[in-house]
């Protein structure tokens, strides 16, 4: 099967700036998650989508950024305007959400991710 | 909170030789454990989870990893490196009754592994 496709895979852009990544997930995978990981960590939990709706974004900092997921396909995450700190890969996963708790124990496919820089 | 700890930011061990990565979780209640790998420029790829039942789960690769409840831990081990598992390793939680932030898959920080020829 194809994998969790992200675009573009790197970024460099300017503080102030903005920008926007795409993921396009496995195919009959419902949830949808963007992660954020600094060099030297571990993956953090930006957005979750189940199908088109948002499940989790608490960690999202959503004066600057915002994501969507319109058809309950592919998404797109949005920063501006663009820190310093925002320097990261952005990596988008996905997986399958079968009823029930089943969900919380499905294995998350990531893509290759955007590795962004912030000048 | 939920919080993962891989109290190991290297670990090198010789080709052929068993190889151990670390991990002790923080949960609330019962966990989900899973591994993951990810190489240079390159996403995660899964390798195992623990779900219930037998607290050995075997995985990928030759990989397998033993939950212990009782010292919260789930390392990761293999009988027999390789010098293509050289890769960075990544350990995550996430609580069977998931609510709020425990929805959260939470990562560890990762430890590079090397294996040495």
């Amino acid at each position: 099967e194809a994998g969790v496709a992200q675009s573009p895979r790197y970024k460099i852009i300017e503080k102030r700036q903005s920008v926007a990544f795409w993921c396009n997930p496995i195919s009959g995978h419902a949830t949808l998650y963007w992660y954020q990981q600094i060099l030297g960590q571990g993956p953090k939990l930006l957005i979750q989508f189940q199908n088109n709706g948002v499940v989790d974004d608490s960690q999202l900092p959503k004066d600057r950024f915002s994501a969507e997921r319109l058809k309950g396909v592919d998404s797109t995450l949005k920063i501006q305007p663009a820190k310093l700190e925002d320097s990261a890969v952005y990596l988008c996963a996905s997986s399958l959400a079968p009823s029930g708790t089943g969900q919380y124990n499905q294995p998350q496919h990531f893509g290759d991710g955007t590795r962004l820089s912030i000048l | 909170a939920q919080s993962v700890a891989q109290p190991e930011d290297q670990v090198n061990v010789a080709e052929g030789n068993p190889l151990t990565v670390k991990c002790t979780y923080s949960v609330s209640g019962n966990p989900y454990l899973f591994w993951y790998v990810q190489y240079p420029n390159r996403g995660l790829q899964f390798l195992l989870k623990y779900i219930t039942g037998d607290n050995l789960v075997k995985g990928s690769y030759g990989f397998e990893a033993e939950f212990n409840k009782s010292q919260t831990s789930f390392h990761l081990k293999k009988p027999s490196a390789l010098v293509s598992d050289s890769a960075l390793y990544f350990c995550a939680v996430r609580a069977r009754i998931s609510s709020g932030s425990a929805r959260q898959l939470t990562f560890g920080s990762g430890t590079q592994l090397t294996v040495l020829p």
